[in-house]
């Protein structure tokens, strides 16, 4: 089974861009993973879709400051022109066999 | 917009069951998706526990899987979460999510708050 390791937290300042970092697991870096934004006291919201060519699809509403990218084993969230509502947990996910698994989540601050 | 809700008691006692439904609108359960449960302790993260897929086929993790029944009703268009034997640790919102093999989970209901205690 694949594992996500993510760091526990990041921050940044309004206005600027921060880079999120999703590292897959030794033998799953080819996978497909989803990036997920929880705000305080909110459910989790689908951002996006990820491949390792980097290539990404959006879900309904993300806005475009919001983008994907990847390296190797790594998938990465960019936020850029951070607003104070970025500040929230971001995690990833993926699947394999009909299983699926979360990364353990990066508590993102803006300062 | 796929919309999805849970519903079912905030409250349950050590050694019970746990029962939760969750209703989708606007989407049809028996169409090519994966509907599943995922839970989030108090100030932890997220933890898949289960998933069925319309013919029937159910999915759980292997460190829950003896305690879990997910189960479809299309004729209600909801699919519901049995725990089994629950204990503290199983305190927790629990989301109800739909998502699709390549794809990642795309919806997520509310969420619903359950403790577990006597």
């Amino acid at each position: 089974q694949p594992v996500l390791t993510q760091s526990s937290s990041a921050s940044a300042s309004l206005g600027s861009s921060v880079k999120l970092t999703c590292t897959l697991s030794s033998g799953h870096s080819s996978y497909i993973i989803a990036w997920h934004q929880q705000q305080p006291g909110k459910a989790p919201r689908y951002l996006m879709k990820l491949e390792g060519s980097g290539s990404y699809n959006k879900g309904s509403g993300v806005p475009d400051r919001f983008s994907g990218s990847s390296s190797g084993a790594d998938r990465y969230l960019t936020i850029s022109d951070l607003q104070s509502e970025d500040e929230a947990d971001y995690y990833c996910e993926t699947w394999d066999s009909n299983s699926w698994v979360f990364g353990g989540g990066t508590k993102l601050t803006v300062l | 917009q796929v919309q999805l809700q849970e519903s079912g008691p905030g409250l349950v006692k050590p050694s019970e069951t746990l029962s939760l439904t969750c209703a989708v609108s606007d989407y049809s359960i028996s169409s090519d998706y994966y509907w599943g449960w995922i839970r989030q302790p108090p100030g932890k993260g997220l933890e898949w526990i289960g998933s069925l897929y319309p013919s029937g086929s159910t999915y759980h993790n292997p460190s829950l899987k003896s305690r879990v029944t997910i189960s479809l009703d299309t004729s209600k268009n909801q699919f519901s979460l049995k725990l089994s034997s629950v204990t503290a640790a199983d305190t927790a919102v629990y989301y109800c999510a739909r998502h699709k093999a390549a794809e990642g989970t795309d919806y997520w209901g509310q969420g619903t708050l359950v403790t577990v205690s006597s």
